[in-house]
């Protein structure tokens, strides 16, 4: 079972460089989400969709935008990149509904390098 | 804004026992979660709680005091495989998920 999977794995991208993180379910989940994983910090929230078509910004959308075109595929879009959008990125599912339960199925993590 | 607190890291000895805490804030609460996550890979979900007490699963168990805002996560019997970063997050009044910066578990022979 693939479950979420992220591309790419890694990237090195110079400031104001732009590029996309694909994220792809094939659980048939309603709810997609991106996170970031910064050292010494929780998971944070940069932009959620709810369903195919519909995106909402979470705890950190600046600098980033997202797109749900299809139900399995959730983007992440970084227009220009910068130093501080140096992290690791989680795309993450769930379903609808289990919505209250919270319980999130994880990719394997993009790591992304703005130098 | 909300916080989750634990501490940052922990060490214990294989076979033995180790509780991790997990304080939230208590406005809007609509359950407490625990994950796991090995180094440079996904977090995976453990355990979820929305009423007080303990859920046990195997060798690992939560706890839950709503009135606390107040959990922890036992481990028993720990193996060197449990050495991870343990995840404590709050599902809040919003249905978002409010993520703790976890907890670092190193296991020693």
């Amino acid at each position: 079972n693939a479950g979420v999977t992220q591309t790419p794995k890694f990237r090195v991208l110079k400031t104001g460089q732009s590029m996309t993180l694909l994220c792809a379910q094939d659980m048939n989940h309603e709810y997609m989400y991106w996170y970031r994983q910064d050292p010494g910090m929780g998971l944070r929230l940069i932009h959620y969709s709810v369903g195919e078509g519909t995106t909402a910004k979470g705890e950190v959308p600046d600098g980033y935008n997202v797109s749900r075109l299809k139900k399995q595929n959730f983007l992440l879009g970084l227009e220009s990149a910068a130093p501080s959008q140096t992290s690791v990125y989680f795309c993450a599912s769930s379903p609808a509904g289990d919505r209250v339960t919270g319980e999130l199925f994880f990719g394997e993590g993009s790591r992304l390098t703005v130098l | 804004g909300q916080n989750i607190d634990q501490p940052t890291e922990m060490t214990a000895t294989e076979g033995a026992i180790v509780q991790i805490n997990c304080t939230y804030q208590t406005s809007g609460f609509n359950g407490l979660f625990w994950y796991q996550q090995h180094a440079g890979e996904a977090p995976t979900f453990l355990s979820y709680n929305v009423l007080d007490g303990l859920e046990e699963k195997g060798r690992f168990s939560s706890f839950l005091s709503r009135s606390k805002g107040y959990s922890y996560l036992l481990l028993k019997e720990l193996q060197m495989k449990d050495s991870a970063s343990y995840l404590c997050a709050e599902l809040d009044s919003n249905y978002q998920l409010i993520w703790g910066a976890g907890t670092k578990l190193i296991i020693k022979p």
